[in-house]
């Protein structure tokens, strides 16, 4: 079946600019993560969604970071005025509530010039 | 609050070796699982091996298996007959197991160079 799927692959957008990045989870998994890794580093865990539950917003970095999920399904991470300390790659992963393991996207890699 | 810490930010090991990689935890919890991911350069993140902390015989996948020390708090990655498409990040993980609402908690990595 088909896996978690992001998109866009890349973006490049110019500081001060509002972003949109998109996440498909895998189908029937009610929990999805997003997570933020800058270059050569870890994952930083941003937001975490699980079934109709209010979200886990613990680590959004600021209040320009939101995401919504809707329907249980697709989720959009919404970066507002992008700083350039927002580059990083963006990751999605969703997981099922009989197999805990977190299966993750491609990613999106964001550069704000 | 739980942590992951990977000791070993870089290592180097001549194909066809064996390497081990560390990883060690802290939890005041007693149901939980463990993960070890590998974030080749292609940047995806693919999960190599889950183990659950209450089954005590260790979890392996082909030439991966672990070292899963409870008490320990340890949670090590042994790759046998290691190949060039082993290069990667390796990350272990960490997830309380009894609140469905708790999320995973990733080490800071470690990078693996297999040689040629």
């Amino acid at each position: 079946g088909a896996g978690v799927s992001q998109s866009p692959s890349n973006k490049v957008t110019e500081k001060g600019k509002d972003v949109e990045l998109r996440c498909d989870p895998i189908s029937g998994h009610t929990a999805l993560y997003w997570y933020r890794q800058s270059l050569g580093q870890g994952l930083e865990f941003l937001i975490y969604f699980q079934g109709n539950s209010a979200p886990d917003k613990s680590g959004l970095p600021s209040d320009r970071f939101s995401a919504e999920r809707t329907g249980g399904s697709v989720s959009t991470l919404t970066i507002q005025r992008t700083q350039q300390e927002d580059s990083a790659v963006y990751l999605c992963a969703s997981s099922s509530d009989r197999d805990k393991s977190q299966h993750f996207g491609d990613g999106t890699r964001l550069s704000i010039l | 609050a739980q942590t992951v810490t990977q000791s070993q930010p870089e290592m180097s090991v001549q194909e066809a070796e064996t390497v081990t990689l560390s990883c060690t935890y802290d939890t005041s919890e007693n149901n939980y699982y463990l993960f070890w991911y590998k974030q080749p350069p292609s940047r995806q993140m693919i999960l190599v091996i889950r183990q659950e902390a209450y089954k005590q015989q260790n979890a392996t996948e082909n030439r991966f298996s672990v070292n899963f020390q409870k008490a320990a708090k340890s949670f090590s990655l042994k790759i046998s007959d290691s190949q060039l498409g082993d290069t990667a990040m390796y990350f272990c993980a960490f997830m309380n197991g009894m609140n469905r609402d708790d999320k995973i908690i990733f080490g800071k990595g470690t990078r693996l160079h297999i040689l040629p």
